[in-house]
């Protein structure tokens, strides 16, 4: 069985402050996704990395994917209260390339 | 562009009864999956359907579960004599067809609340 593990699990910072958040396993994944999820919403797809190694930005967002494919993490400069939400990573697994293994998510709060 | 979609948002059932869940995925797009996602719990896999085809059922309980995704129409997640432990978000989610299977994005839909009295 194929495991994502997500940390720090949930993270309360003020506006203007940085974060990372990390999603690692022992498996390597084909691919890893991020996805955003507000209360009462599905997730919604922010990136996809594949290379490993590859670095993807998204204007204060900046994902990377590890050399070994087995870890991701999302780094945010400059929060702001709309970034507040649950931040899922979701691996694609290599084996059949369909089925997405998710991590429990990290739930960030941004303080004005 | 219309992005997936669930029907009902939200569901009320009581022990026994069957609930029928709907999902339409995004136009274009040939792959359904269907997610479950528990109270304080993450995401987890179910089946996963092509037109007519259950691909990966891999996630599906043995029992009073099953899912169809027919030529003409939305994909169906149905559960038969819900229980308590039913009760939960389930999402569904779809994706193009790909020739390239390690590159398998997907996009969810806003999910059906399930609540099994």
């Amino acid at each position: 069985t194929q495991l994502l593990e997500q940390s720090p699990q949930f993270l309360s910072i003020q506006e203007g402050e940085n974060l990372t958040v990390y999603c690692n396993s022992s498996s390597v994944f084909s691919s890893l996704q991020w996805y955003r999820q507000e209360p009462g919403e599905g997730p919604v797809l922010l990136v996809t990395v594949v290379t490993g190694g590859e670095v993807k930005k998204l204007k204060r967002l900046t994902f990377q994917f590890g050399d070994a494919r087995k870890d991701s993490s999302l780094h945010i400069t400059a929060a702001q209260p709309g970034d507040t939400g649950l931040y899922l990573c979701a691996g694609a697994d290599e084996t059949s390339g369909s089925r997405l293994t998710f991590g429990e998510g990290t739930q960030l709060t941004v303080n004005p | 562009n219309a992005g997936v979609m669930q029907n009902p948002r939200h569901l009320v059932r009581r022990r026994g009864q069957e609930a029928r869940l709907r999902c339409s995925p995004m136009k274009g797009h040939s792959h359904v999956y269907w997610y479950r996602q528990l109270p304080e719990e993450g995401l987890k896999f179910m089946v996963y359907l092509q037109k007519e085809n259950i691909i990966d059922e891999s996630g599906m309980p043995k029992e009073r579960f099953s899912a169809e995704f027919p030529k003409e129409g939305p994909s169906i997640l149905r559960i038969q004599q819900v229980v308590r432990g039913d009760s939960a978000a389930y999402f569904c989610a779809s994706s193009p067809p790909s020739p390239k299977r390690d590159y398998n994005e997907q996009f969810f839909g806003p999910g059906t609340r399930l609540t099994v009295l």
